[in-house]
């Protein structure tokens, strides 16, 4: 069964503070693992797709990498309106399923 | 429009009720998706189509009916829903769901129904 953990569950920080966001996973052949932001009352919104190990991949503020057994966003230097939920899912080779984390919501203040 | 859109975004029900939730892609993708999102728990798959047909029931309880007309729209009957029902309901589409490489799903804004 597929599974995805992410860490922490809520994350504080000051605008401007780094930090990094954990996504550990387990899937039977990855296809891809995919990063998401979600606002409140919203839908997610798409950020990234990593296939394979030692894939990295950027956007403004944010970095992705990815392991075989998980994946970091990276947020540098964060502006409040970068205050939002990060969800993390992997799909596996054999369907275009999603299993996803229960997120990490991030706060970032001025 | 562009993107996917989900009608209506607020929905009120009673349990004896019946409504529909209806979902559009305006993307050209081949594959639909419902999803349902309760507080502290993760994005849970409802139900899949790929080229109109349903190819995956999560033992959803039947009091939800999906039907998917065309490769563009979606929809989600409701019936006799319980209280616990209560969630945002997410539509998603992906370009193919058996092609290789991976396959990104681009999803709605959602509804909020609430089940008195």
């Amino acid at each position: 069964e597929d599974q995805v953990t992410q860490s922490p569950e809520a994350l504080r920080l000051q605008e401007g503070e780094s930090s990094s966001l954990n996504c550990s996973y387990t899937v039977s052949g990855l296809r891809g693992l995919f990063w998401y932001r979600q606002d409140p009352g919203k839908g997610p919104e798409f950020l990234f797709t990593l296939y394979s190990a030692g894939e990295e991949k950027e956007k403004e503020r944010l970095k992705a990498t990815l392991t075989k057994k998980e994946s970091f966003l990276h947020i540098t230097a964060p502006k409040p309106e970068d205050s939002a939920t990060y969800l993390c899912a992997v799909q596996p080779r054999r369907d275009s399923t999603l299993t996803f984390g229960k997120g990490t919501m991030l706060l970032v203040s001025p | 429009e562009t993107g996917v859109t989900q009608t209506p975004r607020h929905l009120v029900m009673g349990m004896t009720n019946k409504k529909s939730l209806k979902c559009e892609q305006h993307l050209g993708h081949n594959a639909m998706y419902w999803y349902k999102q309760s507080a502290k728990k993760p994005l849970e798959l409802m139900f899949v189509y790929n080229f109109k047909e349903q190819t995956e029931n999560n033992s959803v309880p039947s009091r939800f009916s999906p039907e998917c007309p065309n490769s563009s729209h979606l929809f989600l009957h409701l019936h006799t829903l319980q209280p616990e029902d209560s969630a945002l309901y997410l539509c998603a589409s992906s370009q193919e769901a058996w092609r290789g490489g991976a396959d990104t799903q681009y999803f709605g804004p959602g509804t909020r129904l609430t089940v008195l």
